[in-house]
């Protein structure tokens, strides 16, 4: 069975730009997840998706931040416009319908805003 | 305010030298307490969900214990293939609606084992 898989696996931009960050989940999962991790910090929830729909999006850190997931397959992350905070490693995991399992994690994107 | 505390930040053991990794949590009503391990430029990868106090779970060279406040890996005669940073992360309980799904991370213990 194929895992989580992100793309890119490394962006760097200017600050002001546009980045999407793609994520293709394991196939049949429900649940997609998105999770930060910011330098030194512990990895953060930013919001999941149960197929197309947000379940819950309160960890999103303000409104340059958009998530989609159309059709329920693959989700993409936009930050427009990027700014120097914005920098870490982006997680993207998946986990069958019922939400007590253990998520399968892509590897993430690292993306760097300069 | 749901919280995941990791001890030590790192650790270097010995290979055969036997140790465990705390996870303490404040959670109101967990549902969940899952180990991960992560190895440098990948995602953190599944070993056990532990779900209520006194359940134990065994893989390989790994122990995953669960308290009321707290969870310890129990890592026996590790090898230097058990290098890694081990993380703990907690699912609150029911009563949450539409944030039953996320995971709240500890910052992780980074251990590294010699041979």
């Amino acid at each position: 069975e194929a895992g989580v898989t992100q793309f890119p696996s490394h962006s760097v931009i200017e600050k002001g730009q546009t980045v999407t960050l793609r994520c293709d989940p394991i196939s049949g999962h429900d649940n997609l997840y998105w999770y930060r991790r910011v330098m030194g910090k512990e990895i953060k929830f930013l919001l999941h998706f149960v197929k197309e729909s947000k379940q819950d999006e309160s960890g999103m850190p303000n409104n340059r931040f958009l998530a989609e997931r159309t059709g329920g397959t693959y989700s993409t992350l936009k930050v427009q416009p990027a700014e120097l905070e914005d920098s870490g490693v982006y997680f993207c995991a998946s986990s069958p319908q019922g939400t007590n399992y253990g998520y399968t994690f892509g590897s993430g994107t690292r993306l760097t805003v300069v | 305010e749901d919280q995941v505390t990791q001890s030590p930040e790192a650790l270097r053991l010995q290979e055969g030298e036997s140790s465990s990794l705390n996870c303490s949590y404040t959670v109101s009503g967990l549902r969940g307490l899952f180990w991960y391990r992560q190895d440098p430029g990948k995602g953190p990868e599944f070993l056990f969900t532990l779900y209520s106090a006194g359940e134990e779970k065994e893989k390989e060279r790994l122990k995953a214990t669960l308290t009321k406040k707290e969870s310890f890996l129990h890592i026996t005669a590790p090898k230097p293939e058990d290098s890694a940073t081990y993380l703990c992360a907690v699912q609150a309980g029911v009563g949450r609606g539409s944030t039953l799904g996320r995971l709240y991370f500890g910052r992780g213990t980074q251990l590294t084992v010699w041979p």
